[in-house]
């Protein structure tokens, strides 16, 4: 089945500095992709949709100067948390649909534990 | 708005144990359901869906039943196995985006 990879799966970084989060199709190409953050005990909440080769859409309340979100190709986005600070310790998670999505956003990646110090 | 509701868990069974997560949703119209399960140290799978009321989604021995008068999705499986420790979600569709629930651990004991 369809593939999507996220790296790292561990992040922790101190506070103040970025930290960018990858997510790769491995064997689809990927015309949108979602980012999702999880607080613990709390739903998965989805952030932002990108599409490739144009700018994100931020779900309310989402910085997008904070949370940069870039798709250029129909393989790889990528998620930077900028100016990080222990607030943003989350759980970030990525999925992506191929264009012929059998369901749509079935494809999730394995997730990033950030720890903002 | 549109929500999902999961029980808490973790949930614990012994191995051929029945299962039951509850799932109930909040939601203007018709919108599909799912439930996505995670194993431990990869990314959520699609286990099954349901378009429409009165639709059962199935998979691997686990069956939902869309409830369109309970407003709920309830997973169930027959006889758990060990290999079926993990944590599932129950979701719904709205548009182009996903709304989930907040998970539930499943694990099952030999």
């Amino acid at each position: 089945g369809a593939v999507v990879s996220q790296h790292p799966s561990r992040v922790i970084c101190k506070s103040g500095t970025s930290v960018k989060i990858e997510c790769r199709s491995l064997d689809f190409q990927a015309t949108t992709m979602f980012w999702y953050r999880q607080f613990p005990k709390q739903s998965l909440m989805l952030m932002a949709t990108s599409n490739e080769g144009s700018k994100a859409t931020y779900e309310q309340g989402v910085e997008k100067d904070k949370f940069l979100i870039n798709h250029a190709s129909l393989t790889l986005s990528t998620l930077t948390v900028t100016s990080a600070h222990p607030e943003d310790s989350s759980f970030y998670i990525c999925s992506a649909s191929a264009p012929s999505g059998a369901t749509w956003g079935a494809f999730f990646g394995q997730g990033t534990r950030l720890t903002v110090v | 708005g549109d929500s999902v509701t999961q029980m808490e868990g973790p949930v614990t069974l012994s191995e051929e144990a029945f299962l039951t997560i509850n799932c109930t949703y909040t939601a203007t119209g018709y919108p599909s359901l799912f439930w996505y399960v995670q194993y431990p140290g990869e990314g959520l799978q699609l286990l099954l869906k349901a378009t429409k009321a009165d639709d059962k989604g199935s998979n691997k021995g686990f069956e939902a039943t869309y409830r369109k008068e309970t407003t709920s999705f309830h997973l169930e499986k027959g006889s758990v196995q060990v290999s079926d420790s993990a944590v599932y979600f129950c979701a719904l569709s709205r548009g182009d985006k996903l709304i989930f629930g907040t998970g539930t651990r499943l694990q099952v004991f030999p």
